[in-house]
């Protein structure tokens, strides 16, 4: 059973661009998380999606957004990219259920803002 | 919102025991968990705790107290690859499924 997918591993982008990640769930998984990982702020919740709704949101600006598509594959997007944004963003995939079913993390996008 | 406080960093020797605290304040709790994090990999699922009491599975345990809004994570005969962060989360069902984690806690382990 394949795990869940992100890509591209790593991101290189100038000040003021955009960027898309992308994130494909363990298969049957409906609901698809994202996370933004600093060393200073820990994971912090970015929002999450469930059979192409967005379920919740957290405390981030708009230039952050996000999707997710009818084969429950997710993108983010993040538009006017700052210094700040420089991350580790993870994507977590689950059943969709409040279950004992742990949410599985993919191995991450690295995104350096230059 | 929620708090979700651990300490930052712990050493402990080979072959004991160690106890991470997690402490938390949510509205609708509906379920802690404990993820294991090597550097530069992606968090693990260790354990699940929804209702008080001790879980546990081989060496690590979790315990949870609702009511006092805490839990810990216990782990035994620690071994020299336990050295990670160890990240605890909570799911608040008033904000839908996802999970608020904690800072994580840096567990060295030592010869």
């Amino acid at each position: 059973k394949a795990g869940v997918t992100q890509t591209p591993r790593y991101l290189i982008k100038t000040r003021g661009q955009q960027v898309t990640l992308s994130c494909s769930p363990i298969s049957g998984h409906r609901s698809v998380s994202w996370y933004q990982q600093t060393p200073g702020q820990g994971l912090q919740f970015l929002f999450e999606y469930f059979s192409e709704t967005q379920r919740n949101k957290g405390n981030f600006p708009g230039r952050f957004s996000g999707r997710q598509f009818s084969n429950s594959r997710s993108e983010m997007n993040v538009s006017t990219l700052e210094l700040g944004d420089s991350a580790l963003y993870l994507c977590a995939s689950n059943p969709g259920q409040a279950s004992s079913y742990g949410y599985t993390f993919g191995s991450g996008t690295r995104l350096t803002v230059v | 919102g929620q708090n979700i406080d651990q300490p930052t960093e712990m050493t402990a020797t080979e072959g004991a025991i160690v106890q991470i605290n997690c402490t938390y304040q949510t509205s609708g709790f509906n379920g802690l968990f404990w993820y294991q994090q090597h550097a530069g990999e992606a968090p693990t699922f260790l354990s699940y705790n929804v209702l008080d009491g001790l879980e546990e599975k081989g060496r690590f345990s979790s315990f949870l107290s609702r009511s006092k809004g805490y839990s810990y994570l216990l782990l035994k005969e620690l071994q020299m690859k336990d050295s990670a962060s160890y990240l605890c989360a909570v799911r608040d069902g008033d904000s839908g499924y996802a999970l608020n984690f904690g800072k994580g806690t840096s567990l060295l382990v030592t010869p």
